[in-house]
């Protein structure tokens, strides 16, 4: 069994870029896909990336995902940071198994 | 427009029974794997259990195992979530959730949530 460790909060400028990352535990990143959430107080969660990379239609370009072997970890970057992104972040990845992981989410505060 | 919503929830004691439902809309129902993933007051999201598009193969988490039984109608568009034995670390905003495509089944479209409060 693999966690998702995840900064428990982040803070940045409106207009700057703020990456969020993910880190797996154990086993590797790249074995299994990783999707990232948002979620804005009071909200229920939406899909931002899945697979990894990939943006639902609807979700702006601002917004990207990657993974990275060497660290194992998975990122999240938000550029050109606008006020309403303003919400919880929570990574997300599938355990053989039949188990679905979340990350214990990040807090990202545009001051 | 996919739509996911919930009803069902409220207050219940600790060892009571509640029966969450879900009615979805908007998608070809019988096709796709849905999931109930689940909040605790300031918490994080918590995966509760997943049930295959036919309802074949169906899945736990280990904090709810022999106590919550997922199913679903899919001549209604249905998906439900009995929730027995009830404990008051069951207190959570519960969501269902469509899971998209691919083998992991990846978490597309949330509902609004419905609280499940488990209090004496």
């Amino acid at each position: 069994n693999f966690m998702l460790t995840q900064p428990h909060s982040v803070s940045e400028s409106p207009g700057k870029t703020v990456t969020i990352s993910c880190t797996r535990s154990s086993g590797n990143i790249a074995g299994n896909f990783v999707q990232w959430y948002q979620q804005r107080p009071g909200s229920s969660p939406t899909t931002l990336i899945y697979d990894n990379n990939q943006r639902p239609s609807g979700v702006p370009d601002r917004f990207s995902g990657s993974i990275d072997s060497s660290s194992n970890s998975a990122s999240l970057t938000i550029s050109g940071l606008k006020t309403e992104d303003e919400a919880d972040y929570y990574c997300q990845s599938y355990q053989y198994g039949n188990r679905w992981v979340f990350g214990g989410g990040t807090k990202l505060t545009v001051l | 427009e996919v739509q996911l919503l919930e009803s069902g929830g409220g207050l219940v004691q600790p060892g009571g029974s509640l029966r969450l439902s879900c009615a979805a809309s908007g998608f070809i129902y019988s096709t796709y794997a849905m999931s109930w993933v689940r909040q605790a007051p300031g918490k994080g999201l918590e995966w509760v259990s997943g049930i295959s598009n036919s309802g074949g193969s169906i899945y736990y988490g280990d904090s709810v195992k022999g106590r919550f039984t997922i199913s679903r109608d899919n001549s209604k568009s249905t998906l439900y979530l009995q929730m027995n034995r009830l404990r008051a670390e069951d207190t959570a905003v519960y969501y269902c959730a469509k899971n998209g495509e691919g083998r992991e089944w990846p978490f597309d479209y949330w509902g609004q949530g419905i609280l499940v409060t488990v209090s004496s």
